[in-house]
């Protein structure tokens, strides 16, 4: 299993529409999560944290299942200005072999059409 | 805030030639990271200093150097580079380190696009 699972899409979707990616993770003692988009030939930008159970932020809903390992993003009334590619992000913590770095997914691509 | 730049946005290099990747933050962040990211790979770890006058080896460090010249500045080395070296190289910082439970969010910087023939 990978560290870190993502669908890599595309999803194309109609403005306006709802859409929700999910990530999945293996390791069960990883400690914190987050959400980065990267915009074609940009850099990733932080979109959010997850913490704990989850968090909102406007259009942008984030939940953690620890039990399952999985988390997810929501995007209600999706704009076309929501269209990127959407990065699973994991903070594994401190354990025996880990290089101390954050796991990285290969990202969901999104489109939102007129 | 700048935030992290980058220098230089763009650069062609031929095989055998070295260049340096300058990187400075003007958040006060502790923690700095350089990456790179192919098709299909992802973003993978080169190198990162948690802090100040430290530097530690990421996932692939090969052929690559780093300085941590001052809280704000973090620079990349390609001594010889190789076309397997063509990618886009990110820096990127954080308040605190990774595998930490304290704020460590990375914000990147714009990347640079090299190509080596």
């Amino acid at each position: 299993r990978k560290e870190v699972e993502q669908d890599p899409g595309p999803f194309n979707v109609p403005e306006g529409a709802t859409v929700a990616f999910n990530c999945t993770y293996s390791n069960s003692a990883s400690q914190s999560f987050f959400w980065y988009r990267q915009d074609c030939r940009k850099e990733p930008k932080l979109l959010m944290s997850v913490y704990s159970s989850g968090n909102e932020d406007g259009r942008f809903t984030a939940q953690l299942n620890r039990a399952s390992q999985y988390i997810s993003l929501l995007i209600r009334d999706s704009k076309l200005s929501d269209s990127a590619t959407y990065l699973c992000v994991v903070n594994p913590g401190l354990y025996a072999g880990n290089n101390r770095k954050l796991i990285w997914g290969l990202g969901t691509s999104l489109a939102v059409n007129p | 805030n700048a935030g992290v730049t980058q220098t230089p946005k763009f650069q062609v290099l031929k095989t055998g030639q070295s260049m340096t990747l300058q990187c400075a933050q003007d958040m006060n962040h502790n923690s700095m990271y350089w990456y790179r990211q192919d098709p299909g790979m992802g973003l993978r770890l080169i190198y990162y200093s948690a802090s100040e006058g430290t530097t530690d080896k990421g996932e692939v460090p090969n052929g690559y150097n780093v300085s941590r010249l001052n809280k704000r500045e973090f620079s990349l080395r390609l001594e010889s580079a190789a076309p397997s070296q063509t990618s886009v190289y990110f820096c990127a910082s954080s308040e605190q380190g990774m595998g930490t439970s304290g704020p460590n969010e990375q914000f990147f910087g714009p990347g640079t696009r090299l190509t080596v023939l």
